[in-house]
């Protein structure tokens, strides 16, 4: 069945980078949008960012515009998000999300999610 | 401050019918197609609904979506204790060029 698995998260200092990692299987991963979406502890949800099934588009969120790039590499199923200058403020669950095509931003795969901590 | 306006809180017994809201403006609910989706405590959210009233397979027919104009709703009827969590409604800002997320409604089942 189609599923997405998010490592990479931990504990890391503020002004330090880290890389996450979304492995996808069981579904056309190529054909999918995909988004990163992260939950800050006991708050709501908020989207970080989504790249375009070719990998040609993507767009961020202000508040992390300019410190975190996504990519993905279609030939390994895998999508990626790239934090630099990490802030307090960015500490949450980490989640992976597949949007298929024509879904109107509907993400209908989401993994379990990884957490990352920036001390303040 | 989200951009798209819930009710932090819905209650309702079981069997009741609940209905939540979720408000936004011209350059995201009043042009784009709007999703829900709930999530359990120390789970991943999952899709209810999706282009403002589709339900994905596997999705009962209890929930339902609508939208109007600026502002769309998510119904639920026969309310179960298994409905208990948080909803979440979403769609695209044109404006900001962003996927923007409602604070999320808390539904308890009394």
């Amino acid at each position: 069945q189609a599923q997405l698995v998010e490592s990479g998260g931990g504990v890391v200092q503020p002004g330090t980078s880290l890389r996450l990692s979304c492995a996808a299987s069981g579904f056309s991963f190529r054909t999918y949008a995909m988004h990163w979406v992260r939950q800050p502890p006991g708050k709501g949800l908020e989207w970080v960012g989504f790249m375009w099934s070719d990998g040609r588009t993507v767009y961020y969120a202000d508040s992390v515009k300019g410190r975190f790039t996504i990519s993905r590499d279609n030939s390994k199923s895998t999508f990626y998000l790239q934090m630099n200058s990490l802030r307090a403020e960015d500490t949450a669950v980490y989640y992976c999300g597949g949007d298929p095509p024509s879904s109107g931003y509907a993400l209908d795969i989401w993994g379990q999610g990884t957490t990352v901590t920036v001390p303040s | 401050q989200s951009v798209l306006t819930q009710p932090p809180s819905a209650s309702g017994t079981p069997g009741q019918r609940v209905t939540i809201s979720c408000s936004g403006s011209s350059s995201n609910i009043g042009s784009e197609t709007v999703n829900w989706y709930h999530q359990l405590p120390g789970t991943a959210p999952k899709i209810l609904v999706y282009g403002n009233n589709q339900r994905p397979s596997g999705v009962p027919d209890r929930f339902s979506g609508s939208k109007s104009a600026t502002s769309a709703s998510l119904a639920i009827s026969g309310l179960q204790s298994e409905d208990e969590g948080n909803y979440y409604c979403s769609t695209w800002d044109g404006s900001l060029n962003a996927v923007v997320f409602g604070g999320g409604t808390k539904l308890t089942v009394l």
